[in-house]
């Protein structure tokens, strides 16, 4: 089986654009969540997709978003971006609906100039 | 809230040796899972090991062992015979059990373990 693919792998921006990230989970898998990494702030839960619906939210401002679409694959997307927003975003997969084990992408490093 | 916390930040160990991780965590549910992952420098995260919070046992896998003590809510992490592809952040995780949760994880500061040879 395939594991948890994330496009791209690296990516540059500017101050006040928009960007998406993309996460395809494992075949199956219905549950996609995202974190965002930083050195200062650690993992930190953006939100969670289930069958195409936001299950649950971390505490981001509403320049953070996200969707899933019908064969499970999530995009997030962040606008009006800011330097703090340079970070590591992880996605990671769960074939449940309760977490008994989340399988991680490589992550979308973001550098924000 | 849940909380998870990890108070080394870093701790180095000797190949063939025995190293111990701490992580505590808080919260006033009663069922819940406990993770710990590996981050090594490819930053892909790989789940090491878990723990049921209704499971009495320790949870083992080849090398790796717990110690889960739920009164105290204390999980640590026991690497035996440490390898140097045991180099990596490890991070302590949390989770509800109660569906509204989701597969929300909380995740502890993490500690950085460097492997010598």
């Amino acid at each position: 089986k395939a594991g948890v693919t994330q496009t791209p792998r690296y990516l540059i921006k500017t101050r006040g654009q928009q960007v998406t990230l993309s996460c395809s989970p494992i075949s199956g898998h219905r549950s996609v969540s995202w974190y965002q990494q930083t050195p200062g702030q650690g993992l930190q839960f953006l939100f969670e997709y289930f069958s195409e619906t936001q299950r649950n939210k971390g505490n981001f401002p509403g320049r953070f978003s996200g969707r899933q679409f019908s064969n499970s694959r999530s995009e997030m997307n962040v606008s009006t971006l800011e330097l703090g927003d340079s970070a590591l975003y992880l996605c990671a997969s769960s074939p449940r609906t309760v977490n008994t084990e989340a399988f991680f992408g490589q992550g979308t490093r973001l550098t924000v100039v | 809230a849940q909380t998870v916390t990890q108070s080394q930040p870093e701790m180095s160990v000797q190949e063939a040796e025995t190293v111990t991780l701490s992580c505590t965590y808080d919260t006033s549910e009663n069922n819940y899972y406990l993770f710990w992952y590996k981050q090594p420098p490819s930053r892909q995260m790989i789940l090491v090991i878990r723990q049921e919070a209704y499971k009495q046992q320790n949870a083992t896998e080849n090398r790796f062992s717990v110690n889960f003590q739920k009164a105290a809510k204390s999980f640590s992490l026991k690497i035996s015979d440490s390898q140097l592809g045991d180099t990596a952040m490890y991070f302590c995780a949390f989770t509800l059990t109660r569906g509204e949760y989701g597969n929300k994880l909380v995740f502890g500061a993490g500690t950085i373990l460097r492997v010598k040879s």
